[in-house]
């Protein structure tokens, strides 16, 4: 079992920028949340999809959106990047009975 | 605002002594209380949780202790090891949604 799996781990990005980050969740898995880790912070959550829609969303601008295919996986995209934008981005995934399995992350930096 | 509090950004320990970390929160409607073990490079692994039915759950080495009233929780291991050295989230949710909220962490280090 591969587990939450995220790609790419590491990235640069120029301000102004927009970015993709991607998302396979456990197998069996059919709900996707992503969370941003700033330095010295918690993850804090951006939002939640299930059966392909947002279903809730955190206190994140709209630069922040997202997608589920039929097959759960998930992206985050970003749009116009700052550099405050700059942070661990965490996904993490969960079926209808269990806990969240989180993934290892993709490490945004943004120049 | 932060709904999760961590304020012991790091806490050192004697091997094979007990480590005791807290965790504070202002939501009275959260239901749900977990931990989160964070090594480098890794993504939060799930370590233990406590419904707001109970006021302890007990796992091997660790146990967590919830005070409703005080809105307070602690996650003791016993004994502490050298693998347990690692960042601790508390984080907390409420069951009409599906959102976990986390504090900043506390980084632990056991020493030798």
């Amino acid at each position: 079992d591969a587990g939450v799996t995220q790609s790419p781990t590491h990235l640069i990005k120029t301000r102004g920028q927009q970015v993709t980050l991607r998302c396979s969740p456990k197998s069996g898995h059919d709900t996707v949340s992503w969370y941003q880790q700033a330095l010295g912070q918690g993850p804090q959550f951006i939002f939640q999809y299930y059966e392909e829609e947002e279903r809730q969303r955190g206190n994140f601008p709209d630069r922040f959106s997202g997608h589920q295919f039929p097959n759960y996986s998930s992206e985050l995209n970003v749009n116009a990047l700052l550099l405050g934008d700059s942070a661990l981005y965490l996904c993490a995934s969960r079926d209808a009975r269990g806990g969240y399995t989180f993934g290892s992350g993709t490490r945004l930096t943004v120049v | 605002d932060q709904q999760v509090k961590q304020n012991s950004p790091s806490l050192s320990v004697q091997e094979g002594r007990i480590s005791i970390l807290n965790c504070d929160y202002t939501n009275s409607m959260f239901d749900y209380f977990l931990w989160y073990k964070k090594y480098p490079a890794e993504g939060p692994t799930f370590l233990i949780s406590i419904s707001s039915i109970k006021d302890k759950n007990e796992d091997g080495r660790f146990t967590v202790f919830l005070n409703k009233s005080a809105k307070h929780l602690s996650l003791h291991i016993v004994p502490s090891q050298p693998g347990d050295s690692a960042v601790y989230f508390c984080a907390a949710s409420d069951s009409r949604d599906d959102k976990i909220i986390f504090g900043k962490g506390t980084r632990l280090h056991i020493l030798p």
